[in-house]
């Protein structure tokens, strides 16, 4: 049983960075063609990709946030890490990881809410 | 703005059917396989239809999804008050190189 969980602040301060950790158990981080992905909700909104990183290291952005945003993988921990620069309360969304399996995303984390605020 | 373009809100009497639509273009909907997602209030998505018809292990087949051309379509019949939800489409983009979500649909069974 594949299960993927976020973990990282509730609260940043604007300008802060924002660092999410996404550990992944029933899943090998070097699987194939599979990888894993951070998509955000604000709230009341829609989901919005951010990233994504596959088994091979190749790595995604979204093209909008490209330059605030970073994502690697320890794959001896079995976690990928998206930072996110200069926050601001636009920010505030719940972010969730999920698995990407070349097509789709048939798992995903439960998901954390982070607020951006002073 | 999302790049997939689907309805807000659809509604429908339980029992009954209903479709939910997405618009998309060439370089994502044409040429890559589109997936559907449900959210029920205060949950994370879950996968309900993946490469444009096929339905994951549990998912009932009152779901369904097809594709023509640039746009996707989820149909859900039985309609049943848990399917209240909000249902989005996404898509790999091989323009923007970047996975694309709808804007999401708001179903209420009335």
């Amino acid at each position: 049983q594949v299960t993927l969980k976020e973990s990282g602040p509730v609260l940043v301060k604007p300008t802060e960075t924002l660092t999410l950790t996404c550990t992944v158990s029933g899943f090998s981080l070097n699987n194939g063609r599979m990888g894993v992905s951070w998509i955000r909700q604000p709230p009341g909104k829609a989901l919005e990709w951010l990233a994504h990183i596959f088994s091979n290291d190749e790595k995604s952005y979204s093209t909008s946030l490209k330059s605030r945003l970073t994502i690697s993988k320890d794959t001896s921990k079995s976690q990928v890490v998206l930072t996110m620069t200069n926050m601001d309360p636009v920010d505030t969304a719940t972010y969730y990881c999920g698995i990407h399996s070349g097509s789709y995303y048939g798992d995903w984390g439960q998901g954390t809410l982070v607020t951006v605020s002073s | 703005q999302s790049v997939l373009t689907q309805p807000p809100s659809v509604s429908a009497a339980p029992g009954q059917k209903v479709t939910i639509s997405c618009s998309g273009s060439s370089s994502n909907i044409g040429s890559n396989y589109v997936s559907w997602y449900q959210q029920l209030p205060g949950t994370a998505p879950k996968l309900l239809i993946y490469e444009n018809n096929k339905r994951p292990s549990g998912i009932p087949d009152r779901f369904s999804g097809s594709k023509s051309g640039t746009s996707a379509t989820l149909g859900i019949t039985g309609l049943q008050t848990g399917d209240e939800a909000d249902y989005y489409c996404g898509t790999w983009d091989s323009s923007l190189s970047a996975w694309v979500f709808g804007g999401g649909t708001k179903l209420t069974v009335l």
